[in-house]
């Protein structure tokens, strides 16, 4: 079935790199997807990745994609206080329309 | 400045009776689609519509309805017939054109049902 994974929650220290990770079930999913939300705010668009490639770097963050384990994961280097969110992983079915499948998302918390 | 709107930020409504949501986007898009989101939970589609006069359900449709007689207008009504209808809701567009058509999100209406 359809189902995307994450970790709920993960603490790191400023200035440390987080990594946030996501495990995905469709293979033939295009796209995949790292979005980012603020307390009571909407989803921000961090990032993406095509399904061919393997890794995608964006300033502070990177993306690795390992399709044979059907993982996906976010660096974010140097983490600041301001990256204390929650962090969407989603993928994109493919076929129709432009489904997307969110996990439940990882609350990222930024301590001194 | 492009962008989507969603009004109210707040909205509380009695049991029993219907509310609309707005979504309003003008970043000329032809996709748009409503997510609900509850606590520790994961986006779940409510309705999406690839064009204008036409709609579609996803997966949670039932209690809901939307209309799409504008490009750039999206409204969901919750109706009475939503048996828990208090969740932080979601609006979004694409634009399918683009390989990617990435959804962008507006900033969310939070409905409580007192």
């Amino acid at each position: 079935g359809e189902d995307v994974e994450q970790s709920l929650f993960l603490s790191v220290r400023e200035g440390d790199s987080s990594v946030i990770n996501c495990t995905y079930t469709d293979s033939s999913s295009t796209y995949l997807y790292w979005y980012k939300q603020e307390p009571g705010a909407g989803l921000q668009l961090l990032t993406y990745i095509f399904s061919n490639m393997d890794m995608k770097q964006d300033q502070r963050l990177t993306v690795l994609l390992n399709k044979k384990d059907k993982h996906l994961s976010l660096r974010i280097a140097d983490t600041q206080t301001g990256d204390s969110a929650i962090y969407f992983c989603a993928e994109n079915l493919s076929g129709g329309y432009n489904k997307l499948i969110f996990g439940a998302g990882t609350r990222l918390a930024v301590h001194p | 400045d492009g962008g989507i709107t969603q009004s109210p930020k707040y909205l509380f409504r009695k049991e029993g009776q219907n509310v609309t949501l707005s979504c309003e986007q003008n970043l000329n898009h032809d996709a748009m689609y409503w997510y609900r989101q509850d606590p520790g939970q994961g986006l779940r589609l409510i309705y999406y519509s690839q064009i204008v006069n036409d709609f579609q359900k996803g997966d949670i449709a039932e209690g809901y309805s939307v209309s799409r007689e504008k490009k750039e207008s999206f409204p969901l009504t919750v109706t009475s017939a939503q048996k828990n209808p208090t969740a932080f809701y979601l609006c979004a567009s694409s634009f399918p054109g683009l390989l990617t058509d990435t959804q962008y999100f507006g900033p969310g209406t939070r409905l409580t049902v007192l």
